[in-house]
């Protein structure tokens, strides 16, 4: 069974300051990695992917993966309240093209 | 990024009608597409995936029997919830992918169908 984990959260977090959102993996042998927002009521929409291992930036986004800790997260740095969403984790695992999804973390970024 | 249309976005049946939704990848061409069901609160559960002009393959516990799906352009996917119970209520949303740099494929998703079986 191929797994994703993450916290459910809720996440809070006051605007302006950094969010770290993390994410395990099971599959050792996974590809790619990546960060969706899920506003409710909502499809997802791609925030990020990463391959390698290290730091990827993208604006206020920062993705990081650590293949040898099978941990992957994410920093929203000067959080704002239109941030407030389930930020959903997906892999795809060694020899499969479909993405396997975590169950979300909920974060809340007050004013 | 690549945009892909659903619809209807809801819908409201009757217990025991079919009721079938489409996904169209509007400026590109899917090699693959992808139907998920998620339920309040939960994740995205991944039902099937399809490519073009072959049989869909179901993902362990789905009953390819009742969710029909037809992908017969590089562009167009449906579903059909074949005979809908109240249980079968649910968001239901189709992704598209094409290949990305080094061969890796990404997703983009529909909008979504919010399904109502009464």
């Amino acid at each position: 069974q191929k797994e994703v984990e993450q916290n459910s959260g809720p996440l809070s977090v006051p605007e302006g300051a950094i969010a770290s959102l993390n994410c395990t993996y099971s599959d050792r042998g996974s590809q790619s990695f990546f960060w969706y927002r899920q506003y409710s009521g909502k499809s997802p929409e791609l925030i990020m992917f990463i391959y390698s291992n290290g730091d990827k930036e993208d604006g206020r986004f920062t993705a990081q993966l650590n293949k040898a800790s099978q941990y992957v997260s994410l920093l929203i740095r000067d959080s704002q309240p239109s941030d407030s969403a389930t930020y959903l984790c997906a892999v795809t695992p060694s020899g499969y093209s479909t993405l396997t999804f975590g169950k979300g973390t909920m974060l809340l970024v007050s004013p | 990024g690549a945009v892909v249309s659903q619809h209807p976005s809801w819908v409201i049946c009757k217990s025991g009608t079919s009721v079938k939704i489409e996904c169209r990848s509007l400026d590109f061409q899917a090699t693959t597409m992808f139907w998920y069901r998620q339920f309040p609160k939960q994740s995205l559960m991944l039902m099937a995936t399809s490519n073009e002009g072959s049989k869909a393959t179901y993902e362990q516990g789905v009953e390819k029997d009742k969710f029909l799906i037809n992908h017969a352009s590089l562009t167009l996917s449906t579903l059909t919830v074949t005979s809908a119970h109240p249980e079968d209520s649910s968001f239901y949303i189709c992704s598209a992918s094409s290949l990305v740099g080094g061969g890796y494929n990404e997703q983009f998703f529909g909008p979504g169908t919010r399904l109502t079986v009464l």
